[in-house]
């Protein structure tokens, strides 16, 4: 595709309901991120995959949260048993990853913007 | 653990003045530095990327220069215009793969 899709938009839930954010990247990137930013600051990392496995997960706040990205594309962000303190923009970025070297650039999408009420 | 700063928090300029953005972090050894841009409910917009081994980066009225040794960079922006207005952000590549964000710094260019 042209850029980082993200589906959905936006997303309200109720406190302690499962949720799953979804991540489209740019057409072969080999690496994603996941972020997520709270009001008023700037994105937090959580987890980052380079092709199907997840490289760096030392992001993620809790085992509430897990990411998947089975066939290196498409990549799916679950939060178990929601909380109103996980209410944020999950942000999701693509690059070409390792062969992109020191010239790695990440490309964000437009976000989903989670409510927990 | 590395941190990055952008101060002022925000900025209200008149449409014309040439600007200068800071943004300091406190660990010199980075593998890069992206200057981002986001406008307000949307996603982030990739401005410029600096290599370590650059001093800087020019996109059309954009320029932005990294001062590694002392953990400095800023984003220069000639003759603002009223579309400029969003906040911006940078953000520093370390050792591993994820950028770490400063809060951003909010700009109003008022016609």
């Amino acid at each position: 595709g042209a850029g980082v899709s993200q589906t959905p938009s936006n997303k309200v839930t109720e406190k302690g309901k499962y949720v799953e954010l979804r991540c489209d990247p740019i057409s072969g990137h080999t690496a994603l991120y996941w972020y997520r930013q709270s009001l008023g600051q700037g994105p937090e990392f959580l987890i980052y995959f380079q092709g199907t496995g997840a490289a760096d997960d030392s992001g993620l706040p809790n085992d509430r949260f897990f990411a998947v990205r089975p066939e290196g594309s498409v990549s799916t962000l679950k939060i178990q048993r929601t909380e109103r303190g996980d209410s944020a923009v999950y942000l999701c970025a693509s690059s070409w990853g390792l062969a992109g070297g020191h010239l790695d650039e990440q490309f964000f999408g437009p976000g989903t913007r989670l409510t927990v009420l | 653990k590395q941190e990055v700063t952008q101060i002022p928090a925000a900025l209200s300029v008149p449409e014309g003045e040439n600007l200068v953005l800071n943004c300091s972090f406190t660990d010199s050894a980075i593998y890069n530095l992206q200057w981002f841009r986001q406008d307000p409910g949307k996603g982030l917009t990739s401005l410029l990327l600096i290599q370590s081994s650059q001093r800087e980066q020019t996109s059309g009225r954009l320029n932005a220069s990294l001062d590694k040794s002392s953990g400095r960079s800023t984003l220069y922006i000639a003759a603002s215009q009223p579309g400029d207005s969003a906040t911006y952000l940078c953000a520093v590549r370390g050792g591993s793969e994820k950028l770490v964000f400063g809060k951003g710094m909010k700009l109003t260019v008022n016609p």
